[in-house]
């Protein structure tokens, strides 16, 4: 049973551009969030999707959107890239939302280098 | 507010035994997990507490202070493939998502 998947793996972009990462949850999953992790850091929670819907957002600037699709995968969307978006961003899946206790995993993460 | 906090760095010998600590302040509180991530790699998950006390699995075991916001994970045996960063992380209920510390860098030394 494949585990989060998440594409591309690495990807280099220029300032101002835009760029959309991919992730497929666990079969079964329905709930997908995505964190950013700055080198030498912990993650940094982004967006949080249940049933298509966002149901958490952390405090990033309006430049980051994500949706998710029937099927539970989801796509993250950075626009205007700047410097300081370089980071590994990581995709986590589980089957629940709300109080429950969560069990996560995590995607191998996209490495977004932006020069 | 939300704060973690855990000490950035830690260095021990191959076969000891090394506990890294955590602080936490949270708007809510459904948890507490720690992860392990080796450079590069997809944080993994190690452990889970929600009420007090310890927790034992395998070489691994970790500790809950709900009154004392404190919590750490013991690591025995030491191997040099324990060398990785280790997340501390709560799950709260404010934003549905975790709230992750700075990680600390264990290096195992032969």
């Amino acid at each position: 049973d494949a585990g989060v998947t998440q594409s591309p793996t690495h990807l280099i972009k220029t300032r101002g551009q835009q760029v959309t990462l991919r992730c497929s949850p666990i079969s079964g999953h329905k709930s997908v969030s995505w964190y950013q992790q700055v080198l030498g850091q912990g993650p940094q929670f982004i967006f949080q999707y249940y049933e298509k819907e966002e149901r958490g957002r952390g405090n990033f600037p309006d430049r980051f959107s994500a949706r998710q699709f029937p099927n539970y995968s989801s796509e993250l969307n950075v626009n205007a890239l700047l410097l300081g978006d370089s980071a590994l961003y990581l995709c986590a899946s589980s089957s629940r939302q709300g109080d429950s206790t969560p069990e996560a995993f995590f995607g191998q993460g996209t490495r977004l280098t932006v020069v | 507010g939300q704060n973690i906090d855990q000490p950035t760095e830690m260095t021990a010998t191959e076969g000891a035994i090394v506990q890294i600590n955590c602080t936490y302040q949270t708007s809510g509180f459904n948890g507490l997990f720690w992860y392990q991530q080796h450079a590069g790699e997809a944080p993994t998950f190690l452990s889970y507490n929600v009420l007090d006390g310890l927790e034992e699995k395998g070489r691994f075991s970790s500790f809950l202070s709900r009154s004392k916001g404190y919590s750490y994970l013991l690591l025995k045996e030491l191997q040099m493939k324990d060398s990785a960063s280790y997340l501390c992380a709560v799950w709260g209920n404010y934003g549905q998502n975790f709230v992750f510390g700075p990680g600390t860098r264990l290096s195992v030394l032969p």
